[in-house]
Protein backbone atom coordinates (compact mmCIF):
# COMPACT_ATOMS: atom_id res chain seq x y z
CA UNK A 1 0.00 0.00 0.00
CA UNK A 2 1.58 4.10 -0.67
CA UNK A 3 1.61 5.89 2.27
CA UNK A 4 4.71 7.37 4.14
CA UNK A 5 6.57 6.08 6.16
CA UNK A 6 8.62 7.88 9.25
CA UNK A 7 11.38 6.20 11.79
CA UNK A 8 12.18 5.95 14.15
CA UNK A 9 8.86 6.13 16.01
CA UNK A 10 10.96 7.36 19.50
CA UNK A 11 13.97 8.88 19.91
CA UNK A 12 15.56 9.67 22.80
CA UNK A 13 18.97 12.49 22.47
CA UNK A 14 20.97 13.91 24.75
CA UNK A 15 21.84 17.97 24.63
CA UNK A 16 24.18 19.04 22.04
CA UNK A 17 23.24 16.39 19.79
CA UNK A 18 22.27 16.52 16.63
CA UNK A 19 19.28 13.87 15.10
CA UNK A 20 17.82 12.90 11.39
CA UNK A 21 14.03 12.10 11.43
CA UNK A 22 13.68 10.21 8.33
CA UNK A 23 10.35 10.40 6.09
CA UNK A 24 9.86 7.78 2.87
CA UNK A 25 7.39 8.47 0.69
CA UNK A 26 5.73 5.89 -2.28
CA UNK A 27 2.64 7.72 -3.13
CA UNK A 28 4.69 9.39 -5.96
CA UNK A 29 4.02 13.25 -4.47
CA UNK A 30 5.69 15.80 -5.58
CA UNK A 31 5.24 18.24 -2.50
CA UNK A 32 6.84 17.15 1.10
CA UNK A 33 6.64 19.03 4.61
CA UNK A 34 7.80 18.70 7.73
CA UNK A 35 5.52 19.76 10.96
CA UNK A 36 6.28 20.39 14.85
CA UNK A 37 3.40 19.48 17.09
CA UNK A 38 3.43 20.81 20.49
CA UNK A 39 0.79 20.21 22.63
CA UNK A 40 -2.37 22.83 22.39
CA UNK A 41 0.23 24.43 20.04
CA UNK A 42 -1.30 23.11 16.96
CA UNK A 43 0.69 21.71 14.07
CA UNK A 44 4.14 24.68 12.52
CA UNK A 45 5.17 24.07 9.68
CA UNK A 46 9.53 24.09 9.80
CA UNK A 47 10.23 23.18 5.82
CA UNK A 48 9.06 22.10 3.16
CA UNK A 49 10.04 21.29 -0.37
CA UNK A 50 8.03 20.92 -3.51
CA UNK A 51 11.10 19.43 -6.25
CA UNK A 52 14.09 17.80 -5.34
CA UNK A 53 17.36 19.38 -4.58
CA UNK A 54 14.96 22.47 -3.51
CA UNK A 55 13.34 23.18 -0.17
CA UNK A 56 11.81 26.44 1.83
CA UNK A 57 11.80 27.37 5.18
CA UNK A 58 8.80 27.09 7.19
CA UNK A 59 7.61 29.27 10.47
CA UNK A 60 9.89 27.78 12.94
CA UNK A 61 12.83 26.51 10.55
CA UNK A 62 15.36 27.44 13.25
CA UNK A 63 17.85 24.66 14.49
CA UNK A 64 16.66 22.43 11.66
CA UNK A 65 17.52 21.70 8.78
CA UNK A 66 16.58 19.02 5.39
CA UNK A 67 17.40 18.18 2.30
CA UNK A 68 15.61 16.23 -0.69
CA UNK A 69 18.09 14.29 -2.59
CA UNK A 70 15.13 11.71 -3.89
CA UNK A 71 11.55 12.70 -4.59
CA UNK A 72 10.65 10.33 -2.29
CA UNK A 73 12.60 10.84 1.07
CA UNK A 74 12.90 14.40 3.07
CA UNK A 75 14.86 13.82 6.22
CA UNK A 76 14.93 16.15 8.95
CA UNK A 77 17.61 16.79 11.01
CA UNK A 78 17.59 18.65 14.64
CA UNK A 79 20.40 20.61 15.12
CA UNK A 80 22.14 21.31 18.73
CA UNK A 81 21.20 24.93 18.07
CA UNK A 82 16.99 23.98 18.30
CA UNK A 83 16.48 25.11 22.03
CA UNK A 84 13.58 23.09 22.68
CA UNK A 85 13.60 19.77 20.47
CA UNK A 86 11.36 17.92 22.06
CA UNK A 87 8.14 16.81 20.57
CA UNK A 88 6.05 15.20 18.01
CA UNK A 89 7.47 15.76 14.23
CA UNK A 90 5.16 14.69 11.40
CA UNK A 91 6.16 14.29 7.82
CA UNK A 92 3.80 15.02 4.94
CA UNK A 93 3.23 14.47 1.36
CA UNK A 94 0.84 15.76 -1.43
CA UNK A 95 0.52 15.93 -5.50
CA UNK A 96 0.81 19.05 -6.93
CA UNK A 97 -2.17 19.56 -8.97
CA UNK A 98 -3.78 22.19 -9.68
CA UNK A 99 -7.12 20.75 -10.05
CA UNK A 100 -7.35 19.35 -6.94
CA UNK A 101 -7.44 20.43 -3.45
CA UNK A 102 -4.16 21.20 -1.07
CA UNK A 103 -4.90 17.23 0.56
CA UNK A 104 -1.66 16.11 2.63
CA UNK A 105 -1.23 12.92 3.51
CA UNK A 106 0.92 12.15 7.08
CA UNK A 107 2.89 9.95 8.57
CA UNK A 108 2.41 8.43 11.78
CA UNK A 109 4.96 10.82 13.51
CA UNK A 110 8.05 10.99 15.40
CA UNK A 111 8.42 11.36 19.32
CA UNK A 112 11.61 12.92 19.85
CA UNK A 113 12.31 13.46 23.46
CA UNK A 114 15.72 15.17 25.16
CA UNK A 115 17.31 13.74 27.78
CA UNK B 1 -1.95 35.76 5.72
CA UNK B 2 -4.77 33.27 6.54
CA UNK B 3 -5.67 32.02 10.01
CA UNK B 4 -7.27 29.36 11.38
CA UNK B 5 -9.47 29.86 15.55
CA UNK B 6 -11.06 26.92 17.25
CA UNK B 7 -12.13 28.25 20.35
CA UNK B 8 -11.18 25.70 23.69
CA UNK B 9 -9.06 23.21 23.88
CA UNK B 10 -11.37 20.15 25.15
CA UNK B 11 -14.44 19.27 24.43
CA UNK B 12 -16.63 16.75 26.25
CA UNK B 13 -19.81 14.80 25.50
CA UNK B 14 -21.66 11.68 26.44
CA UNK B 15 -22.11 8.87 23.81
CA UNK B 16 -24.67 9.05 21.78
CA UNK B 17 -24.46 13.08 21.93
CA UNK B 18 -24.25 15.45 19.51
CA UNK B 19 -21.37 16.80 18.48
CA UNK B 20 -20.17 20.10 17.39
CA UNK B 21 -16.60 21.57 16.93
CA UNK B 22 -16.39 24.92 15.79
CA UNK B 23 -14.16 26.36 13.09
CA UNK B 24 -13.75 29.91 12.26
CA UNK B 25 -11.12 31.57 9.63
CA UNK B 26 -9.47 34.28 8.01
CA UNK B 27 -8.74 34.53 4.37
CA UNK B 28 -8.01 36.76 1.34
CA UNK B 29 -9.28 34.70 -0.87
CA UNK B 30 -12.10 31.79 -1.28
CA UNK B 31 -10.96 29.16 1.18
CA UNK B 32 -10.31 25.78 1.05
CA UNK B 33 -11.24 24.09 4.50
CA UNK B 34 -10.51 20.95 5.98
CA UNK B 35 -10.92 18.94 9.08
CA UNK B 36 -8.33 16.06 10.24
CA UNK B 37 -8.54 14.00 12.93
CA UNK B 38 -5.81 12.35 14.97
CA UNK B 39 -5.72 9.34 16.99
CA UNK B 40 -2.59 9.44 19.78
CA UNK B 41 0.71 8.85 18.79
CA UNK B 42 -0.91 8.75 15.28
CA UNK B 43 -0.43 10.83 12.01
CA UNK B 44 -3.37 13.24 10.92
CA UNK B 45 -5.94 11.82 8.59
CA UNK B 46 -8.79 14.13 6.41
CA UNK B 47 -11.91 13.67 7.79
CA UNK B 48 -13.57 16.06 5.11
CA UNK B 49 -13.04 19.05 2.94
CA UNK B 50 -14.64 21.88 1.08
CA UNK B 51 -13.62 23.43 -2.14
CA UNK B 52 -16.19 24.84 -4.04
CA UNK B 53 -19.97 24.16 -4.58
CA UNK B 54 -21.99 22.50 -1.83
CA UNK B 55 -21.12 23.91 1.01
CA UNK B 56 -22.93 21.44 3.55
CA UNK B 57 -20.14 18.72 3.29
CA UNK B 58 -20.07 15.01 4.32
CA UNK B 59 -17.29 13.23 5.32
CA UNK B 60 -16.14 9.53 6.76
CA UNK B 61 -17.38 8.36 10.11
CA UNK B 62 -20.72 10.24 10.37
CA UNK B 63 -18.69 13.77 10.28
CA UNK B 64 -19.96 16.61 8.12
CA UNK B 65 -19.36 20.60 8.07
CA UNK B 66 -21.30 23.38 6.57
CA UNK B 67 -19.00 26.35 5.12
CA UNK B 68 -20.77 29.38 5.80
CA UNK B 69 -18.96 32.36 4.15
CA UNK B 70 -21.06 35.39 5.53
CA UNK B 71 -19.78 33.83 8.90
CA UNK B 72 -16.78 32.93 7.95
CA UNK B 73 -17.25 29.11 10.05
CA UNK B 74 -16.73 25.37 8.93
CA UNK B 75 -17.98 23.78 12.12
CA UNK B 76 -17.54 19.91 12.25
CA UNK B 77 -21.05 18.33 13.62
CA UNK B 78 -21.71 14.34 14.00
CA UNK B 79 -25.49 13.84 15.62
CA UNK B 80 -24.41 11.26 17.78
CA UNK B 81 -20.60 10.53 19.43
CA UNK B 82 -19.32 7.26 19.84
CA UNK B 83 -16.30 6.39 21.78
CA UNK B 84 -14.29 5.76 18.81
CA UNK B 85 -14.55 9.28 17.77
CA UNK B 86 -12.33 9.99 20.80
CA UNK B 87 -9.14 11.96 19.02
CA UNK B 88 -8.27 15.46 18.50
CA UNK B 89 -9.65 17.43 15.77
CA UNK B 90 -7.87 19.74 13.55
CA UNK B 91 -9.82 22.65 11.11
CA UNK B 92 -7.20 23.83 8.34
CA UNK B 93 -7.69 26.86 5.66
CA UNK B 94 -5.73 26.59 2.27
CA UNK B 95 -5.61 29.21 -0.80
CA UNK B 96 -7.06 27.67 -4.20
CA UNK B 97 -4.53 24.85 -4.98
CA UNK B 98 -1.30 25.42 -6.60
CA UNK B 99 2.43 25.05 -6.10
CA UNK B 100 3.02 27.61 -3.84
CA UNK B 101 -0.66 26.60 -1.82
CA UNK B 102 -0.01 25.72 2.01
CA UNK B 103 -2.53 24.63 5.03
CA UNK B 104 -2.59 26.98 7.76
CA UNK B 105 -3.98 24.52 10.92
CA UNK B 106 -5.99 25.48 13.48
CA UNK B 107 -4.35 24.33 17.19
CA UNK B 108 -6.65 21.75 17.93
CA UNK B 109 -9.53 20.39 19.97
CA UNK B 110 -9.60 17.53 21.65
CA UNK B 111 -12.42 15.19 21.65
CA UNK B 112 -13.68 13.10 25.15
CA UNK B 113 -16.39 10.78 24.67
CA UNK B 114 -17.80 10.11 28.25
CA UNK B 115 -19.80 6.45 28.39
Amino acid sequence: DGGITQSPKYLFRKEGQNVTLSCEQNLNHDAMYWYRQDPGQGLRLIYYSQIVNDFQKGDIAEGYSVSREKKESFPLTVTSAQKNPTAFYLCASRALQSSGANVLTFGAGSRLTVL
Amino acid sequence: AQSVTQLGSHVSVSEGALVLLRCNYSSSVPPYLFWYVQYPNQGLQLLLKYTTGATLVKGINGFEAEFKKSETSFHLTKPSAHMSDAAEYFCAVSDPPGANSKLTFGKGITLSVRP
